[in-house]
């Protein structure tokens, strides 16, 4: 079935690094790829998105690019800062299933923290 | 302003004591969902509407139901809760065309005990 495959956290970085979450996914037909992003207490809220191959999603600096041959949609930010510290959800749906079509298939989630 | 609001945020109750978990939306959406979150197990989805009087199992909806009787509202139920059912839960709404950009409520962090 579909699924999503992030890579495990936490994540710790200091201001103004890199940062690469890796996200792989499995389905069957022609899925849209999503990140969402959970600041401390509060519920997901939709980070960008990107709905066919080759597609470049990004919002707020964050960037992420839908690679069909490797099935990856990996987030990218060239410098974190400390606001940036949530738990990074990738996500899949899939628009080829009939009564679930449109469904979110999330990953586990990766906790990043971003010190001064 | 355009919400999802859950209550309560917080609750604690013992095994076996029915209770219930409001959501409301203000964005008269057609689609809404709940999820429980769990450490090292990200969301999962328990029970989903596509609109009124329409609901459908997620993928663990043992232990839960829901109801849909107007389109803002969407209650989880919990009859007998358990001490399995300890979680984090969220409800989630969405526009019926584009269901896979969700907007979902704060939370609520529940402990059976």
């Amino acid at each position: 079935g579909d699924s999503v495959t992030q890579m495990e956290g936490p994540v710790t970085l200091s201001e103004e690094a890199f940062l690469t979450i890796n996200c792989t996914y499995t389905a069957t037909g022609y899925p849209s790829l999503f990140w969402y992003v959970q600041y401390p207490g509060e519920g997901l809220q939709l980070l960008l998105k990107a709905t066919k191959a080759d597609d470049k999603g990004s919002n707020k600096g964050f960037e992420a690019t839908y690679r069909k041959e490797t099935t990856s949609f990996h987030l990218e930010k060239g410098s974190v800062q400390v606001s940036d510290s949530a738990v990074y959800f990738c996500a899949l749906s899939d628009r080829d299933r009939g009564s679930t079509l449109g469904r979110l298939y999330f990953g586990r989630g990766t906790q990043l923290t971003v010190w001064p | 302003e355009a919400q999802v609001t859950q209550n309560p945020r917080y609750l604690i109750t013992v095994t076996g004591k029915k209770l219930t978990v409001t959501c409301s939306q203000n964005m008269n959406h057609e689609y809404m969902s709940w999820y429980r979150q769990d450490p090292g197990l990200g969301l999962r989805q328990i029970y989903y509407s596509m609109n009124v009087e329409v609901t459908d199992k997620g993928d663990v909806p043992e232990g839960y139901k829901v109801s849909r009787k107007e389109k803002r509202n969407f209650p989880l139920i919990l009859e007998s809760p358990s001490p399995n059912q300890t979680s984090l839960y969220f409800c989630a709404s969405s526009p019926a065309m584009t269901v896979n950009i969700q907007y979902f409520g704060a939370g609520t962090r529940l402990s059976v005990l």
